[in-house]
Protein backbone atom coordinates (compact mmCIF):
# COMPACT_ATOMS: atom_id res chain seq x y z
CA UNK A 1 0.00 0.00 0.00
CA UNK A 2 1.31 3.50 -1.00
CA UNK A 3 2.09 5.70 1.91
CA UNK A 4 2.96 9.44 2.04
CA UNK A 5 3.12 10.94 5.38
CA UNK A 6 3.99 14.63 5.55
CA UNK A 7 5.98 16.65 8.59
CA UNK A 8 7.65 19.36 9.64
CA UNK A 9 4.75 21.97 9.02
CA UNK A 10 3.88 24.45 12.28
CA UNK A 11 3.98 28.27 13.05
CA UNK A 12 6.15 30.45 11.62
CA UNK A 13 6.57 34.35 11.86
CA UNK A 14 6.24 36.14 8.51
CA UNK A 15 10.26 36.07 6.97
CA UNK A 16 11.26 32.54 8.30
CA UNK A 17 12.09 29.37 6.78
CA UNK A 18 10.43 25.86 7.05
CA UNK A 19 11.72 22.52 5.40
CA UNK A 20 8.73 20.47 4.93
CA UNK A 21 9.42 16.39 4.29
CA UNK A 22 7.22 13.76 2.95
CA UNK A 23 8.27 9.98 3.97
CA UNK A 24 7.30 7.73 1.14
CA UNK A 25 6.69 3.53 1.57
CA UNK A 26 4.70 1.13 -0.77
CA UNK A 27 6.13 1.65 -3.92
CA UNK A 28 9.57 2.04 -5.78
CA UNK A 29 10.07 5.64 -4.97
CA UNK A 30 13.25 6.10 -7.07
CA UNK A 31 11.19 5.34 -9.99
CA UNK A 32 8.50 8.30 -9.94
CA UNK A 33 8.16 12.07 -10.01
CA UNK A 34 6.92 13.60 -7.42
CA UNK A 35 5.16 16.51 -6.27
CA UNK A 36 3.86 19.30 -3.98
CA UNK A 37 0.51 20.77 -4.17
CA UNK A 38 -0.88 23.52 -1.30
CA UNK A 39 -4.60 24.23 0.03
CA UNK A 40 -4.94 27.56 2.12
CA UNK A 41 -7.46 27.58 4.57
CA UNK A 42 -11.38 26.94 2.59
CA UNK A 43 -9.69 27.83 -1.15
CA UNK A 44 -8.75 25.37 -3.73
CA UNK A 45 -5.49 23.41 -4.75
CA UNK A 46 -2.48 25.28 -5.82
CA UNK A 47 0.19 23.09 -7.54
CA UNK A 48 3.53 23.67 -5.92
CA UNK A 49 6.31 21.81 -7.55
CA UNK A 50 7.57 19.06 -8.83
CA UNK A 51 10.24 17.30 -9.22
CA UNK A 52 11.52 14.05 -12.04
CA UNK A 53 12.81 10.51 -10.48
CA UNK A 54 16.53 11.49 -10.76
CA UNK A 55 15.66 14.99 -10.06
CA UNK A 56 17.29 16.56 -13.34
CA UNK A 57 13.73 18.18 -14.21
CA UNK A 58 12.40 20.80 -11.83
CA UNK A 59 9.47 22.62 -12.27
CA UNK A 60 7.60 25.56 -9.99
CA UNK A 61 4.34 27.14 -10.16
CA UNK A 62 5.15 30.90 -11.44
CA UNK A 63 4.25 32.82 -8.52
CA UNK A 64 6.53 30.48 -5.96
CA UNK A 65 10.09 30.58 -8.02
CA UNK A 66 12.84 31.89 -5.97
CA UNK A 67 11.81 31.21 -2.37
CA UNK A 68 10.78 27.12 -2.83
CA UNK A 69 13.16 24.71 -3.40
CA UNK A 70 12.22 21.02 -3.94
CA UNK A 71 14.99 18.02 -3.27
CA UNK A 72 14.33 14.66 -2.75
CA UNK A 73 16.66 11.83 -1.67
CA UNK A 74 15.91 8.39 -3.09
CA UNK A 75 18.25 6.17 -0.82
CA UNK A 76 15.97 8.01 1.98
CA UNK A 77 12.35 7.82 0.13
CA UNK A 78 11.53 10.77 0.84
CA UNK A 79 10.79 14.28 -0.47
CA UNK A 80 11.17 17.78 0.58
CA UNK A 81 10.12 21.45 0.36
CA UNK A 82 12.49 24.12 1.62
CA UNK A 83 10.20 27.47 1.85
CA UNK A 84 12.19 30.75 2.41
CA UNK A 85 10.96 34.25 3.35
CA UNK A 86 7.52 32.31 4.31
CA UNK A 87 4.58 34.86 3.59
CA UNK A 88 1.42 35.01 5.30
CA UNK A 89 -0.26 33.88 2.10
CA UNK A 90 1.98 30.97 2.58
CA UNK A 91 -0.78 29.66 5.25
CA UNK A 92 -1.80 26.33 3.77
CA UNK A 93 -1.79 22.52 4.21
CA UNK A 94 0.77 21.48 2.14
CA UNK A 95 0.41 17.62 0.13
CA UNK A 96 2.25 15.40 -1.35
CA UNK A 97 1.43 13.48 -4.41
CA UNK A 98 3.19 10.88 -6.32
CA UNK A 99 2.77 10.49 -10.12
CA UNK A 100 0.79 8.22 -11.38
CA UNK A 101 3.13 6.85 -14.10
CA UNK A 102 6.88 6.76 -14.66
CA UNK A 103 8.40 8.74 -17.12
CA UNK A 104 10.96 11.13 -17.44
CA UNK A 105 8.82 14.52 -17.33
CA UNK A 106 7.96 15.37 -13.84
CA UNK A 107 4.16 16.54 -13.04
CA UNK A 108 1.26 14.81 -14.85
CA UNK A 109 -1.87 12.90 -12.29
CA UNK A 110 -1.52 12.64 -8.85
CA UNK A 111 -2.60 9.05 -7.84
CA UNK A 112 -1.50 8.86 -4.21
CA UNK A 113 -1.23 11.98 -1.74
CA UNK A 114 -0.20 12.25 1.81
CA UNK A 115 -2.79 13.65 4.53
CA UNK A 116 -1.00 16.68 4.33
CA UNK A 117 0.96 18.89 7.04
CA UNK A 118 -0.30 22.54 8.33
CA UNK A 119 2.02 25.61 7.45
CA UNK A 120 0.99 28.78 9.24
CA UNK A 121 2.23 32.02 8.50
CA UNK A 122 1.93 34.95 11.35
CA UNK A 123 3.52 36.84 13.73
CA UNK B 1 0.04 29.44 -18.20
CA UNK B 2 -3.21 27.42 -18.87
CA UNK B 3 -6.16 28.50 -17.15
CA UNK B 4 -8.72 26.02 -15.86
CA UNK B 5 -12.45 26.98 -15.08
CA UNK B 6 -15.00 25.00 -13.82
CA UNK B 7 -19.00 25.56 -14.00
CA UNK B 8 -20.88 25.69 -11.60
CA UNK B 9 -19.18 26.34 -8.62
CA UNK B 10 -21.68 24.40 -6.68
CA UNK B 11 -24.64 22.46 -7.46
CA UNK B 12 -27.37 20.66 -5.75
CA UNK B 13 -28.86 17.27 -6.91
CA UNK B 14 -31.14 15.17 -5.67
CA UNK B 15 -29.83 11.52 -4.57
CA UNK B 16 -30.24 9.06 -7.92
CA UNK B 17 -30.28 12.20 -9.60
CA UNK B 18 -27.48 12.85 -12.69
CA UNK B 19 -24.63 15.83 -11.60
CA UNK B 20 -22.80 17.44 -13.99
CA UNK B 21 -19.44 19.60 -13.72
CA UNK B 22 -18.01 21.49 -16.41
CA UNK B 23 -14.38 22.35 -17.16
CA UNK B 24 -13.16 24.53 -19.69
CA UNK B 25 -9.13 25.09 -20.35
CA UNK B 26 -7.64 28.36 -21.55
CA UNK B 27 -5.84 26.04 -24.47
CA UNK B 28 -6.49 22.47 -26.22
CA UNK B 29 -4.72 20.02 -23.32
CA UNK B 30 -4.72 17.32 -26.52
CA UNK B 31 -1.45 16.24 -27.34
CA UNK B 32 -1.26 15.71 -31.24
CA UNK B 33 1.68 12.99 -30.67
CA UNK B 34 -0.50 10.39 -28.43
CA UNK B 35 -3.88 11.71 -29.37
CA UNK B 36 -4.47 12.07 -25.17
CA UNK B 37 -5.99 14.75 -23.15
CA UNK B 38 -4.33 15.76 -20.00
CA UNK B 39 -7.01 16.19 -17.89
CA UNK B 40 -7.83 14.45 -14.82
CA UNK B 41 -10.84 15.00 -11.99
CA UNK B 42 -10.50 14.74 -8.48
CA UNK B 43 -12.67 14.33 -5.61
CA UNK B 44 -11.94 16.08 -1.86
CA UNK B 45 -14.12 15.04 1.03
CA UNK B 46 -14.06 17.41 4.31
CA UNK B 47 -10.79 16.46 5.83
CA UNK B 48 -8.97 14.72 3.48
CA UNK B 49 -6.95 14.94 1.16
CA UNK B 50 -7.58 14.58 -3.14
CA UNK B 51 -8.42 11.41 -4.38
CA UNK B 52 -8.07 10.50 -8.17
CA UNK B 53 -10.97 9.82 -10.45
CA UNK B 54 -10.24 10.03 -13.88
CA UNK B 55 -7.56 10.48 -15.92
CA UNK B 56 -6.70 10.96 -19.64
CA UNK B 57 -10.04 12.93 -19.48
CA UNK B 58 -12.11 9.78 -19.71
CA UNK B 59 -10.29 6.76 -17.60
CA UNK B 60 -11.28 5.91 -14.72
CA UNK B 61 -8.75 5.44 -12.19
CA UNK B 62 -9.06 1.54 -10.45
CA UNK B 63 -11.71 1.36 -7.87
CA UNK B 64 -13.80 4.46 -8.90
CA UNK B 65 -17.73 3.88 -9.39
CA UNK B 66 -18.52 3.46 -12.42
CA UNK B 67 -21.22 6.20 -12.04
CA UNK B 68 -18.23 8.18 -12.32
CA UNK B 69 -17.70 9.25 -15.94
CA UNK B 70 -15.60 11.75 -17.50
CA UNK B 71 -16.07 12.91 -21.21
CA UNK B 72 -14.46 15.71 -23.84
CA UNK B 73 -11.73 17.13 -25.51
CA UNK B 74 -9.30 19.67 -26.38
CA UNK B 75 -10.27 22.50 -23.95
CA UNK B 76 -14.04 21.34 -22.61
CA UNK B 77 -14.62 18.64 -20.28
CA UNK B 78 -17.29 17.13 -18.10
CA UNK B 79 -17.16 14.99 -14.86
CA UNK B 80 -20.55 13.41 -14.83
CA UNK B 81 -22.24 11.29 -11.77
CA UNK B 82 -24.88 9.58 -13.17
CA UNK B 83 -26.77 8.66 -10.25
CA UNK B 84 -25.59 10.77 -7.13
CA UNK B 85 -25.03 8.91 -3.64
CA UNK B 86 -24.82 10.82 -0.48
CA UNK B 87 -21.46 9.63 -0.41
CA UNK B 88 -20.16 11.86 -3.55
CA UNK B 89 -20.91 15.07 -1.71
CA UNK B 90 -17.64 16.44 -2.13
CA UNK B 91 -15.46 19.16 -3.89
CA UNK B 92 -14.86 18.39 -7.38
CA UNK B 93 -11.73 19.42 -9.08
CA UNK B 94 -10.28 19.15 -13.00
CA UNK B 95 -6.44 19.30 -13.60
CA UNK B 96 -4.36 19.63 -16.48
CA UNK B 97 -1.24 18.49 -16.92
CA UNK B 98 -0.47 19.25 -20.69
CA UNK B 99 1.84 21.95 -19.33
CA UNK B 100 2.80 22.53 -15.36
CA UNK B 101 -0.36 20.89 -13.35
CA UNK B 102 -3.36 23.69 -12.58
CA UNK B 103 -6.14 23.34 -10.71
CA UNK B 104 -9.90 24.57 -11.62
CA UNK B 105 -11.02 26.18 -8.94
CA UNK B 106 -13.44 23.75 -7.77
CA UNK B 107 -17.20 22.64 -7.67
CA UNK B 108 -18.85 21.52 -4.47
CA UNK B 109 -21.84 18.81 -5.03
CA UNK B 110 -24.50 18.94 -2.52
CA UNK B 111 -27.79 16.88 -1.62
CA UNK B 112 -31.05 18.79 -2.80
Amino acid sequence: EVQLVESGGGLVKPGGSLRLSCAASGFAFRNYSMNWVRQAPGKGLEWVSSISSNSRHIYYGDSLRGRFTISRDNAKNSLYLQINRLRAEDTAVYFCAKDREIIAAAGLDFDSWGQGTLVIVSS
Amino acid sequence: DIVMTQSPDSLAVSLGERATINCKSSQSVLYSSNNKDYLAWYQQKPGQPPKLLIYWASTRESGVPDRFSGSGSGTDFTLTISSLQAEDVAIYYCQQYYSNPAFGQGTKVEIK
